[in-house]
């Protein structure tokens, strides 16, 4: 089983539409968590962290449940500019050095 | 200015030569990474270097070396090219201290192998 795994779609939505991704890992030592997006070519950038309690920004929303070992990547009234690759990254305890998944494609049309 | 830069944007090479990919970074982070990204299987990270004088192979080392000359460069070397070295190649920073925190990637380098 991948350290981290992702649903690598594509996810293919309405402008509008709210749209969630999963992201599953093995670890249960894992201690930090993360989603970036990537644009077709260009660099990961960082999204979000997520957090225990779960966490929002605008239209973002991501959220850990530790019990089932995932996290997840909510967005509400998509846009087109939301289309892109999702990465889900996730750090183990005793390691400094992140794991990133394959990431999940969306595509977000009119 | 770009935080993280990368040289050469583009590169096509042919098999056996020597390339060298250099990343430069003016966030005064000490932490580095070089990775490659192939399509459909995510990043991969080929080494680390958490300061100056630290170098550590990450999980697809071979074929690959680096060096770090300062805080502020990291480069990534093929000693010989070949073909499935083909790939999109970031670097990467981080701040250092204990748990890892964002990281900034670098626009990225293309790399063709014939």
């Amino acid at each position: 089983r991948k350290e981290v795994e992702q649903d690598p779609g594509p996810f293919n939505v309405p402008e509008g539409a709210t749209v969630a991704f999963n992201c599953t890992y093995s670890n249960s030592a894992s201690q930090s968590f993360f989603w970036y997006r990537q644009d077709c070519r260009k660099e990961p950038k960082l999204l979000m962290s997520v957090y225990s309690s779960g966490n929002e920004d605008g239209r973002f929303t991501a959220q850990l449940n530790r019990a089932s070992q995932y996290i997840s990547l909510l967005i509400r009234d998509s846009k087109l500019s939301d289309s892109a690759t999702y990465l889900c990254v996730v750090k183990s305890g005793g390691s400094y050095i992140p794991t990133f998944g394959r990431g999940t494609s969306l595509i977000v049309h009119p | 200015d770009a935080d993280v830069t990368q040289t050469p944007r583009n590169r096509i090479t042919k098999t056996g030569k020597r390339i060298m990919l250099e990343c430069s970074q003016t966030k005064g982070h000490d932490r580095m990474y070089w990775y490659r990204q192939d399509p459909g299987l995510g990043l991969q990270l080929i080494y680390y270097s958490f300061d100056v004088k630290d170098i550590n192979k990450g999980e697809i080392s071979d074929g690959y070396s680096v060096s770090r000359q300062a805080q502020a460069k990291f480069s990534l070397s093929l000693e010989s090219a070949i073909p499935n070295q083909t790939a999109l190649y970031f670097c990467a920073t981080s701040e250092g201290g204990g748990a890892i925190g964002t990281q900034y990637f670098g626009p990225g380098t293309r790399l063709l192998v014939l």
